[in-house]
Order: structure tokens, then C-alpha cells, then sequence
């Protein structure tokens, strides 16, 4: 079956750190690739998606994804974070062949002072 | 009102009561989602329209029932719900028609339910 992975369920960085969160799925073929963020009280927003072409992805707020074909991952990163980035973020899946959307577990982010 | 709203926010029912959630979008979109979001535990597809016609039931109980009058309304009604159907139910809307999987979906807030 597909499956979506976010081995982290909740990540603490401090104030301009670097951040990588992390995302595999469980596909055969490639899918359309998707990162939302979930601020407290509110709809999710997406951040990039990923569906051919250049691997690495570029998004909104500074986050950047990469494409990693042979480790099924696409994992989101920020080069410094800011303490409005603290929120919960899931990576989602959908499959080109049929109308499903897959979300992993998401990974909740603490951001220090 | 811009993107996509929901309306109640809250929602405390019994599981003998009937209720409504309602979801509005104001993009213009032709497709519509019913999400469940349970703590711990991967955001779940419901229900899909597509140019208000139902594309997508993902083995949902039937004392969930959608409904979609036009493409900018979507309501899900609910009766005789179980406890366990406690949760952050979302709607999203996109704008493609048809095969749209690689549609950005636009998530309103949700509405907080729970089941007494």
C-alpha cells in the first residue's frame, strides 16, 4: 500500500538554524510531491510541490525541497529559520493515476529563541 | 470573503443529534474536498467533488453524508456519530476539473468537532 513517512514528530531548532524535515513514500512510480505548513488554528498552506523536471524545488518563505528519486524522499529544508516557522508541517502524496492524496503523520516544529 | 471558509468552527454534538458543517469557497474553483484530521494519525480523504458530482468516497461510514450544491458550497452532514469521530474536519478546494491530482488545494480552518 502507499504510505507517506515523516519519521520525526517533533523537531526543536533555534532561532537562524538550519532545518531539514524529512519525507519518504512508499510508490512505485513517481508522484506529484507536496509540503504544507499548519499554523495553530488554521487550514494548511502549501508550501512547494514537486511534480517533474528540475529536482530541487523552490516554495514559499524560504523553503526549498529536494526530489531524491533512488531514496523516495523529498525532503524540506531552510537554510535559517525564524521563530514564525514553528508550526506542523506535513508532506503529502498524490498518485498520477488515481484521485488519492496521501499525508504522512506531519512533524511539529519548536523554533528557540 | 477571500479563499476558503467554514462555518461552525466549533462543534460539540451528541451522538443522537444531526448537524451540518458547511464549507464555502470564493476562488472559483471546480473541486472540493472533505479531510478528517485526527491526532497522531495522517490526515484521511473523505470525499472529492468535482464540478459538484462526487469523484471520490474513501470507504467513509455512512452516517457521514456530503453534499454539493454548486461548486462553491459543500456541506457534510452528520447523525448518529461515534465518539471516535472526534476531530478537525478540513475542506479544500482546487482548481482543476477532472484528473487533479497535481491541483494546489486551498484548506480552510476547520471545524473542531466533538462527539459526546
Amino acid at each position: 500500500a502507499q504510505s507517506v513517512t515523516q519519521p520525526d514528530i517533533h523537531i526543536t531548532v533555534s532561532e537562524g538554524a538550519s532545518l531539514e524535515l524529512r519525507c519518504n513514500y512508499s510508490y512505485g512510480a513517481t508522484p506529484y510531491l507536496f509540503w504544507y505548513v499548519q499554523s495553530p488554528g488554521q487550514g494548511l498552506q502549501l508550501l512547494l510541490k514537486y511534480f517533474s523536471g528540475d529536482t530541487l524545488v523552490q516554495g514559499i518563505k524560504g523553503f526549498e525541497a529536494e526530489f531524491k528519486r533512488s531514496q523516495s524522499s523529498f525532503n524540506l529544508r531552510k537554510p535559517s529559520v525564524h521563530w514564525s516557522d514553528a508550526a506542523e508541517y506535513f508532506c503529502a502524496v498524490a498518485i498520477r493515476s488515481g484521485n488519492q492524496f496521501y499525508f504522512g503523520t506531519g512533524t511539529s516544529l519548536t523554533v528557540i529563541p | 470573503e477571500t479563499g476558503v471558509t467554514q462555518t461552525p468552527r466549533h462543534l460539540v454534538m451528541g451522538m443522537t443529534n444531526k448537524k451540518s458543517l458547511k464549507c464555502e469557497q470564493h476562488l472559483g474553483h471546480n473541486a472540493m474536498y472533505w479531510y478528517k484530521q485526527s491526532a497522531k494519525k495522517p490526515l484521511e480523504l473523505m470525499f472529492v467533488y468535482s464540478l459538484e458530482e462526487r469523484v471520490e468516497n474513501n470507504s467513509v461510514p455512512s452516517r457521514f453524508s456530503p453534499e454539493c450544491p454548486n461548486s462553491s458550497h459543500l456541506f457534510l452532514h452528520l447523525h448518529t456519530l461515534q465518539p471516535e469521530d472526534s476531530a478537525l474536519y478540513l475542506c479544500a478546494s482546487s482548481q482543476g476539473q477532472g484528473l487533479y491530482q497535481s491541483d494546489t488545494q486551498y484548506f480552510g480552518p476547520g471545524t473542531r468537532l466533538t462527539v459526546l
